[in-house]
């Protein structure tokens, strides 16, 4: 079990540009979350897939955010015209499978700054 | 709506000493779940453990002990002994059968610096 990995690592974009994350779970686990950690708060959640199905998306933080487990494995987050605000700490967990449902694992998450 | 309060937003120990960290949630679901992470330097996440609301056993792991008292709403965590490699931020979760996909709701997080 490799746990969950996240790449890039670091993102620095301009203002304005589109950037994608990705986020590769526990192989067996089925579901996949995405949250926001700004600089000395908790992490956010976003949004969260069950295998393909997107079945929460109301907390994404706005129409520029989309994301995508188009067979049920890894995932993708798109940040389009990016904003100053966006810089975050972006993480990826996953839970499910044959162990418990309710602890969630999460990845070393992607750093995005936005100048 | 679900909500976390760790009113510590840091802690500084010398090692040895025990320290507790403090959690208080609101929730009006019937079945929830608590939780606590550590975040280390790396800045990884780390889960430690999971209560769920319908147990108040208090866990204790090795240096680490857990007190869930739903009377009051708290979910403390106490490190005896603490040590440098404690060193970290500490997140207290929660999660609702309500909830999207059991999504988790994080306190804002108590800074544990143990100094030697």
């Amino acid at each position: 079990d490799t746990g969950v990995s996240q790449n890039p690592r670091h993102k620095i974009t301009k203002r304005g540009q589109n950037v994608t994350f990705r986020c590769d779970p526990i192989s067996e686990h089925n579901r996949l979350y995405w949250y926001r950690q700004t600089l000395g708060q908790g992490p956010e959640f976003l949004t969260y897939f069950q295998n393909e199905a997107q079945l929460e998306k109301s907390r994404l933080l706005s129409d520029r955010f989309s994301a995508e487990r188009p067979k049920g494995s890894f995932s993708t987050l798109e940040i389009q015209r990016t904003e100053q605000g966006d810089s975050a700490m972006y993480l990826c967990a996953s839970s499910g499978g044959q162990g418990l449902v309710y602890e969630q694992y999460f990845g070393p998450g992607t750093r995005l700054t936005v100048t | 709506a679900q909500k976390v309060t760790q009113a510590q937003t840091e802690i500084s120990v010398v090692e040895k000493e025990d320290v507790t960290l403090d959690c208080v949630y609101e929730t009006r679901d019937t079945t929830y779940y608590l939780f606590w992470y550590k975040q280390p330097p790396s800045g990884e996440l780390v889960f430690l453990i999971r209560r769920n609301s319908f147990d108040e056993q208090n866990e204790i792991s090795g240096r680490y002990s857990w007190n869930f008292q739903k009377s009051t709403s708290s979910f403390n965590f106490t490190i005896t002994a603490s040590q440098v490699v404690d060193s970290a931020v500490y997140f207290c979760a929660l999660s609702g059968n309500n909830n999207a996909g059991n999504m988790l709701t994080f306190g804002g997080g108590t800074r544990l610096m143990v100094k030697p």
